[in-house]
């Protein structure tokens, strides 16, 4: 069955250095997310992509994120100059469509630690 | 404000016995909600999907119910195994946008 691969699995980086996570999405999918779960809590929403546009974003995602898909199968999210609480799972996803039957397909995340 | 709670935070539980977690949420106008299984350290990974219209759905061992009026949805889990050991995700969908409302999860435990 076609998946989510993210990479790198675990990223250390230091504070105020920039981190670009890498993800591929499942072929025929359309529509893109990256989420993020500090460790401990509840996965939480960062930003969603369309049609090589963000289509909604969180408070979360502020100016030091952004997301590019550069070549048709990469979707990759940035950060600027991370901060300590920068440190947090990141999961990739895709789906086809935004329908009600249209299942969310999670990658196996990257995990960052900023020190 | 969109909320998700789960019962409980956590659960352990014999191998072979059923249980029921349980989901309680906010979030408006409803489109839909979805249960999800994480295992440690992987992306979640999706059980069932419900709209407003649905009360019940089942996948294998797994049926969850809806109820859209009480904003209520619980996952039973019939007949556990070892590899039922997870977090237990309750996402609910609202109809306008794209970011989907994650409670904080169930975290299950089977023993033998």
């Amino acid at each position: 069955e076609p998946e989510v691969t993210q990479t790198p699995s675990h990223q250390v980086t230091q504070m105020g250095q920039e981190v670009i996570l890498r993800c591929v999405p499942i072929s025929n999918h359309l529509y893109f997310y990256w989420y993020r779960q500090i460790l401990g809590q509840k996965v939480e929403f960062l930003v969603s992509f369309y049609n090589n546009e963000i289509s909604e974003k969180s408070e979360i995602f502020d100016d030091q994120f952004s997301v590019e898909r550069p070549d048709g199968s990469n979707f990759t999210l940035k950060i600027r100059s991370t901060k300590l609480e920068d440190s947090a799972m990141y999961f990739c996803a895709s789906t086809l469509t935004t329908g009600f039957n249209s299942p969310l397909h999670f990658g196996n995340g990257t995990r960052l630690t900023v020190t | 404000k969109n909320q998700v709670e789960q019962s409980p935070q956590s659960l352990i539980i014999l191998e072979g016995k059923n249980c029921t977690l349980q989901c309680n949420y906010t979030v408006s106008p409803f489109s839909n909600l979805r249960w999800y299984k994480q295992d440690t350290g992987r992306g979640p990974v999706s059980l069932t999907i419900m709209t407003f219209s649905e009360n019940t759905k089942s996948n294998g061992r797994y049926t969850a119910t809806l109820d859209a009026d009480t904003k209520q949805s619980s996952l039973h889990i019939t007949a556990s195994q070892l590899s039922d050991s997870a977090s237990y995700i309750c996402v609910v969908s609202a109809l306008s946008g794209y970011a989907l409302n994650f409670g904080k999860g169930t975290s299950l435990l089977v023993t033998p």
